[in-house]
C-alpha cells in the first residue's frame, strides 16, 4: 500500500532559482495539502485542494510560491525565484476527506536548502 | 487568532514511566483535534478526536478530548526508547489545520 510520495527528498540550489517539489498522494484520497515545517514556525499548512481544486490558499506566503493539482494523482509547488528564507521541509500529506474529517497522511518531505 | 499551545515543550524520562501530554487549543469552528508522532521524518498519525470524553486507545497509547475545557492529553505508559519522538497536536476546521509547536520525548534506557 503506497503511502504519500514526494520527490526529490532533498533540492539544494541557489537562490533565485526556481524549485519544482512534486507529490503523488494515496490513491482514492479526495483532499491534498501542502505544508512547510522550520524550527522556528512549525508546520505551517501552505494550501489544499479538495477535488483537485484549491480551496484555501492564503497560508502560502508570498506570491513567489504558487501550487498546482492537474489531476488527481499529481500535485505541484513551485517557489520562483527562491529565497534562502524559503529553506525547510516541505511535507505533502494526503486524506479520504477535507480538513478536519479524516487523518491526513503524510509524505515524507522535501528537504530544501537555498544558498 | 486560532492557536494550539502543547505542553511541556520537552520532556525527559526513563524507560517504564509514564508520561502525560497536553494539548490546548483556541479555535473557530472546530472540528477535529489529531494527534501525531514524528521521528525522523513523516509525521504518522496517531488519534483523531471529536467527541468529548470518548478515550482512543492502541497499546500503550491513549488519548482523550475536553470540548469543554479546550484540551486533550496523550498518554504513554510504560514508555519505551521507541517512543523517544517529538508528538505533535494538530487542531482542524473548515480552514484550517493548527499545529502546536510539538512536544519532544525522550526516553532513556
Amino acid at each position: 500500500d503506497a503511502g504519500v510520495i514526494q520527490s526529490p527528498r532533498h533540492e539544494v540550489t541557489e537562490m533565485g532559482q526556481e524549485v519544482t517539489l512534486r507529490c503523488k498522494p494515496i490513491s482514492g484520497h479526495n483532499s491534498l495539502f501542502w505544508y512547510r515545517q522550520t524550527m522556528m514556525r512549525g508546520l505551517e499548512l501552505l494550501i489544499y485542494f479538495n477535488n483537485n481544486v484549491p480551496i484555501d490558499d492564503s497560508g502560502m506566503p508570498e506570491d513567489r510560491f504558487s501550487a498546482k493539482m492537474p489531476n488527481a494523482s499529481f500535485s505541484t509547488l513551485k517557489i520562483q525565484p527562491s529565497e534562502p528564507r524559503d529553506s525547510a521541509v516541505y511535507f505533502c500529506a494526503s486524506s479520504l476527506q477535507g480538513l478536519g474529517n479524516q487523518p491526513q497522511h503524510f509524505g515524507d518531505g522535501t528537504r530544501l536548502s537555498i544558498l | 487568532e486560532d492557536k494550539v499551545v502543547q505542553s511541556p515543550l520537552s520532556l525527559v524520562v526513563h524507560e517504564g514511566d509514564t508520561v502525560t501530554l497536553n494539548c490546548s487549543y483556541e479555535v473557530t469552528n472546530f472540528r477535529s483535534l489529531l494527534w501525531y508522532k514524528q521521528e525522523k521524518k513523516a509525521p504518522t498519525f496517531l488519534f483523531m478526536l471529536t467527541s468529548s470524553g470518548i478515550e482512543k486507545k492502541s497499546g500503550r497509547l491513549s488519548s482523550i478530548l475536553d470540548k469543554k475545557e479546550l484540551f486533550s492529553i496523550l498518554n504513554i505508559t510504560a514508555t519505551q526508547t521507541g517512543d523517544s519522538a517529538v508528538y505533535l497536536c494538530a487542531v482542524g476546521n473548515n480552514n484550517d489545520m493548527r499545529f502546536g509547536a510539538g512536544t519532544r520525548l525522550t526516553v532513556k534506557p
